[in-house]
């Protein structure tokens, strides 16, 4: 098993332009998280997904958007982009077991927007 | 609203050496506590949960933690220090009583230097 990929690994943007990272995962995993992580601020959840077709807003959503067409893929949208999105970002999977269960996180993006 | 302090930035241990990332949370409920850690370049992993149960909760690669209640921490403990342990370590937790779901709030993160 892959276990949890990100698509791509780097990324460098100009400000206003747009771009789509990519997770997928082949855990069977019913949950899925967006997060971003910055120096001193540990990881901030962004957006997350309790099941295919449903999305919900994390702790620090603006900027952002998200889809879940299918069960194995978690898609995160930057429309716009802006010099503070520059950071980490890191996708996560989980078993939807009352929250028990460990997440599974991904390598990692590393996203520089200019 | 739950949170999470780990209030030292870095942690510095001579190889062979105990090792302790300490870690307090506030929570409303009862807290689902986790570990993780991250090597440098790749993505967090976990390394320990404490659900309920014994307060000495035993982990990945020799590392353990210990649940006080009353003083409202989770530090974690390695009895004898690896270089190869050096890494960056996250304590998360989970307040079941306010949701459902998998949602963690994590710590500002440990960096631990491990010196031959």
């Amino acid at each position: 098993n892959a276990g949890v990929t990100q698509t791509p690994k780097f990324r460098v943007l100009k400000t206003g332009q747009s771009m789509t990272l990519l997770c997928a995962q082949d855990m069977n995993h019913e949950y899925m998280y967006w997060y971003r992580q910055d120096p001193g601020m540990g990881l901030r959840l962004i957006h997350y997904s309790v099941g295919e077709g449903t999305t919900a807003k994390g702790e620090v959503p603006d900027g952002y958007n998200v889809s879940r067409l299918k069960k194995q893929n978690f898609l995160l949208g930057l429309e716009s982009a802006a010099p503070s999105q520059t950071s980490v970002y890191f996708c996560a999977s989980s078993k939807p077991t009352s929250g028990v269960d460990e997440q599974f996180f991904g390598p990692g993006t590393r996203l520089t927007v200019l | 609203a739950q949170s999470v302090a780990q209030p030292e930035d870095q942690v510095n241990v001579a190889e062979g050496n105990p090792l302790t990332v300490k870690c307090t949370y506030s929570v409303s409920g009862n807290p689902y506590l986790f570990w993780y850690v991250q090597y440098p370049n790749r993505g967090l992993q976990f390394l320990l949960k404490y659900i309920t149960g014994d307060n000495l909760v035993k982990g990945s690669y020799g590392f353990e933690a210990e649940f006080n209640k009353s003083q409202t921490s989770f530090h974690l403990k390695k009895p004898s220090a690896l270089v190869s342990d050096s890494a960056l370590y996250f304590c998360a937790v989970r307040d079941l009583t306010t949701d459902s779901w998998g949602k963690l709030q994590f710590g500002a993160g440990t960096q631990v230097v491990v010196t031959p």
